[in-house]
């Protein structure tokens, strides 16, 4: 069964470097989310991607995160100067069709990349 | 291995009915957590419930229950006297003590639809 994959599973930087955590997606999906869970709290979620821009973001994802499809299969999230708070799970996930008003379409995720930020 | 079923990939009720969203979990880990998310229309994950594998006592919360049981690893959650707002994708995930990605693994979501 197809899987959403991401790389690496877990990543540790130093405070102030910039970090690129990459995602696979179904190949068929057309949407692409990032979720961010800091340890021992819910699952927040970040930005949600189509047509090769920004559908939706959080307050979260300000100026320090962006994402991008760089070709035909992966995407991407990077996260500049990072800090201490910016340690957290990264979920990726894909779906086939939007969360919109046309209805829901499950998203897929990912098993996460563990970021460290020291 | 940690794995989440939510076998049920839809379902469609009239409103007020009752409805039972199924999940079935496995791990090896003796302490774990259990987890419900609503993932309505605009796309957020809502975290509904967090559950300890030492803590077997069902919950009520207003229109929701939820049902551990660990002799069948399933944590079961009910909606009575549903209603159109509830419709969403609705995530079973489970957390375990440790090792590993050590991050939750999720079900494949439940997209509940409830019919006016």
């Amino acid at each position: 069964e197809p899987e959403v994959t991401q790389t690496p599973s877990h990543q540790v930087t130093q405070m102030g470097q910039e970090v690129i955590l990459r995602c696979v997606p179904i190949s068929n999906h057309l949407y692409f989310y990032w979720y961010r869970q800091i340890l021992g709290q819910k699952v927040e979620f970040l930005v949600s991607f189509y047509n090769n821009e920004i559908s939706e973001k959080s307050e979260i994802f300000d100026d320090q995160f962006s994402v991008e499809r760089p070709d035909g299969s992966n995407f991407t999230l990077k996260i500049r100067s990072t800090k201490l708070e910016d340690s957290a799970m990264y979920f990726c996930a894909s779906s086939e069709r939007g969360q919109g008003a046309l209805g829901n379409s499950p998203l897929h995720f990912g098993n996460g990349t563990r970021l460290t930020v020291t | 291995a940690q794995k989440v079923t939510q076998a049920q990939t839809e379902i469609s009720v009239v409103e007020k009915e009752d409805v039972t969203l199924d999940c079935v979990y496995e791990t090896r880990d003796t302490t774990y957590y259990l987890f419900w998310y609503k993932q309505p229309p605009s796309g957020e994950l809502v975290f509904l419930i967090r559950r300890n594998s030492f803590d077997e006592q069902n919950e009520i919360s207003g229109r929701y229950s939820w049902n551990f049981q660990k002799s069948t690893s399933s944590f079961n959650f009910t909606i009575t006297a549903s209603q159109v707002v509830d419709s969403a994708v609705y995530f079973c995930a489970l957390k375990g003590s440790g090792g590993g990605a050590d991050g939750l693994t999720f079900g494949k979501g439940t997209h509940l639809i409830i019919q006016p």
